[in-house]
């Protein structure tokens, strides 16, 4: 089976651009995080969802970024406008959730965005 | 907001050395997850532990979990250029719920 998949695997683009980072699920996963990672501050959960739901977005940092799920198996995290302080590598990862199991999440690739 | 501390922040040595990579706070977990990230890649979940005092093994990899679940160890023996990357606890608040959250890391290299 196909890991998480995300694109692209780089974005360079200049300050006040829209960024579009997409993210397909495993198949058979009903939950869907997004993380943001950099040296300064580690690796940070934005936004999560479950069953296409965001369940808890406390970790968006502000207006310019937003996050949907149009379907089942398919995300997207956009930033408008972006900024240079967004560069950093955003991680989607996807999971099962059941009732009583500790989740396993799967990370993908990883997008590496630089904004100049 | 619950931190988690990792303790050290880098850490180089020898193939062949033992190791131990400390992750600790002051809030209680229900679970504690160690995840190993390379280079481009996305971390990859290695071990969850959810009793306190636990101890899991994977070969050469022994995680424990503190008996008052506030703090985890990993311990690598016999330490191989294989196990070079960054390495990530992650507590989880509440048993089932998703939301983890991510200690500061430890970036280990393993010299040949």
């Amino acid at each position: 089976d196909a890991g998480v998949i995300q694109s692209p695997r780089h974005e360079v683009t200049e300050m006040g651009q829209e960024v579009t980072l997409r993210c397909k699920l495993i198949s058979g996963h009903n939950s869907l995080f997004w993380y943001r990672q950099t040296m300064m501050r580690g690796l940070e959960l934005l936004i999560y969802f479950n069953n296409n739901v965001p369940i808890d977005d406390s970790g968006m940092p502000e207006d310019r970024f937003s996050a949907k799920m149009p379907n089942a198996s398919f995300s997207t995290l956009k930033i408008q406008p972006s900024e240079p302080r967004d560069s950093a590598v955003y991680f989607c990862a996807s999971s099962f959730s059941g009732a009583g199991n500790t989740d396993t999440q799967y990370f993908g690739p990883g997008t590496r965005l630089t904004v100049l | 907001t619950q931190l988690l501390e990792q303790s050290p922040q880098f850490l180089s040595i020898q193939e062949g050395e033992n190791l131990t990579v400390y992750c600790n706070s002051s809030s209680v977990f229900s679970s504690l997850q160690w995840y190993r990230q390379e280079p481009g890649e996305g971390p990859v979940l290695l071990v969850t532990v959810v009793t306190g005092g636990e101890v899991k093994k994977l070969k050469r990899l022994t995680f424990q979990f503190g008996d008052a679940r506030k703090d985890s160890s990993l311990h690598i023996t016999a330490a191989q250029p294989g196990d070079t990357g960054l390495y990530l606890c992650a507590g989880g608040p509440n048993f089932g719920n998703e939301k983890l959250t991510f200690g500061t890391g430890t970036r280990l290299t393993i010299i040949p």
